[in-house]
């Protein structure tokens, strides 16, 4: 299958500051990409969709202003979460596809804000 | 009533039994169905994709839909130790849509 590489898997940071988590897909282009955030033992909750040089369109109840998408490329797309705090710790997953196919999700990045 | 509903488990089986996995739906306008594997601490890992009714087999692995009753299954074979991790079901109205409806997932582990 295809290959969604999201980086890095694992990352503490202190309260108050910023952190990149980036996914790449390796071996498509990547239309459409997305972020979700997943809590311990439940599913999967949709952040944003973005569509390469487009603005993400974000769901209801997630802050745009604290959760930067860029969807620079068709292979790229970065999520900054800024001034991070506890209660952002989470893992977050990227998914990719493109124009006709599956979605292939990322590894997952472990946030912990300390 | 959520779009996708999955009974979240946990389930447990012996090593060698048939596992059967669940999702049920309401919107009759689904027409792609995926099952995903998420190992702990892992980003899901697309196993099955399937378009319409009917079956589809990979190895140890069937998925089956019956749109009729708007219910989808993965049967897992054999099952082994390393079948242990949680299984999402998604869905879509269309293969060109960005909306892709996730049940809660189904934790399974498989004891030797």
């Amino acid at each position: 299958g295809a290959v969604v590489s999201q980086h890095p898997s694992r990352v503490i940071c202190k309260s108050g500051t910023s952190v990149k988590i980036e996914c790449r897909s390796l071996d498509f282009q990547a239309t459409t990409m997305f972020w979700y955030r997943q809590f311990p033992k439940k599913s999967l909750m949709l952040m944003a969709t973005s569509n390469e040089g487009s603005k993400a369109t974000y769901e209801q109840g997630v802050e745009k202003d604290k959760f930067l998408i860029n969807h620079a490329s068709l292979t790229l797309s970065t999520l900054t979460v800024t001034s991070a705090h506890p209660e952002d710790s989470s893992f977050y997953i990227c998914s990719a596809r493109g124009q006709y196919t599956e979605a292939f999700f990322g590894q997952g990045t472990r946030l912990t804000v300390v | 009533q959520k779009e996708v509903e999955q009974d979240p488990g946990p389930l447990s089986v012996p090593e060698g039994a048939i596992v059967s996995l669940n999702c049920t739906y309401s919107n009759s306008a689904f027409q792609y169905f995926m099952w995903y594997r998420q190992y702990s601490r892992k980003g899901p890992e697309l196993l099955m994709y399937t378009y319409s009714s009917g079956n589809k087999e990979d190895g140890r692995f069937t998925a089956q839909v019956d749109k009729s009753s708007k219910y989808i299954s993965l049967f897992i074979r054999d099952s082994q130790p390393s079948d242990s991790a949680t299984y999402l079901c998604a869905m879509q109205p269309s293969n060109t849509g960005n909306q892709f409806y996730f049940g809660t997932g189904t934790s399974l582990t498989v004891i030797p």
